[in-house]
């Protein structure tokens, strides 16, 4: 069984352009994640999703990012436009269930020059 | 609110020796904890986890953590490492009771030295 995929694995793009990361979780999973993992640090949640619904999106920076899971299976988080201190990994990750183990993608690493 | 403290960034442990990575934590409600490994490249994977009952876990690959409450810790460790061993591992910590966001320390990197 696939795991989770993420697209692309890498990105380097020239701040103030926008950027966006894809994410497929596991089949069946219903809830999805979005991490941010700046280097030398652990995953920081940005948004969950229980199937397309948003339940917890507080840690999100509204400003710039916005993310979608358009019926509740993929996902896409997105950046406009893109600023020097969003270089990090992008993370994403899903469960079964709400609380349950989360299996993690190979994450997406954003350059910002 | 809770946190996670990973003392050491970087651990070098030659192979067959023994190996301990430290986690405290901080938290004003009960807790589950997690030690996840993540290898280069690749996604993070859960190694173990403490719910409730024998405050010792073990993983599948010879990794144990003990759950020590009085001193809030959750020290992993592992009699004899591999150089297969060699990743960034997460002390994770979240509240218990339903679904609660899930914390994570600063990792640390077990270097295998052949």
């Amino acid at each position: 069984e696939a795991g989770v995929v993420q697209s692309p694995r890498y990105k380097i793009i020239e701040k103030k352009q926008p950027v966006a990361f894809w994410c497929n979780p596991i089949s069946g999973h219903n809830t999805l994640y979005w991490y941010l993992q700046n280097l030398g640090q652990g995953p920081e949640l940005l948004i969950r999703y229980e199937n397309e619904e948003a339940v917890d999106d507080s840690q999100l920076p509204k400003d710039r990012f916005s993310a979608e899971r358009l019926k509740g299976v993929d996902s896409t988080l997105k950046i406009q436009p893109a600023e020097l201190g969003d270089s990090a990994v992008y993370l994403c990750a899903s469960s079964f269930v709400e609380g349950g183990e989360q299996f993690f993608g190979p994450g997406t690493r954003l350059t910002v020059l | 609110a809770q946190s996670v403290t990973q003392l050491d960034s970087q651990v070098p442990v030659f192979e067959e020796a023994p190996v301990e990575l430290r986690c405290n934590y901080s938290s004003s409600v009960s807790v589950y904890l997690f030690w996840y490994v993540q290898y280069p490249n690749q996604g993070l994977q859960l190694l173990l986890k403490y719910l409730s009952g024998s405050t010792l876990v073990e993983s599948i690959n010879g990794f144990e953590a003990e759950f020590n409450k009085s001193q809030t810790s959750f020290h992993l460790r592992k009699p004899s490492v591999h150089i297969s061993d060699t990743a960034e591992y997460f002390c994770a910590v979240s509240p218990t009771g339903g679904y609660q966001k899930v914390t994570f320390g600063t990792g640390t990197k077990l270097q295998v030295i052949p």
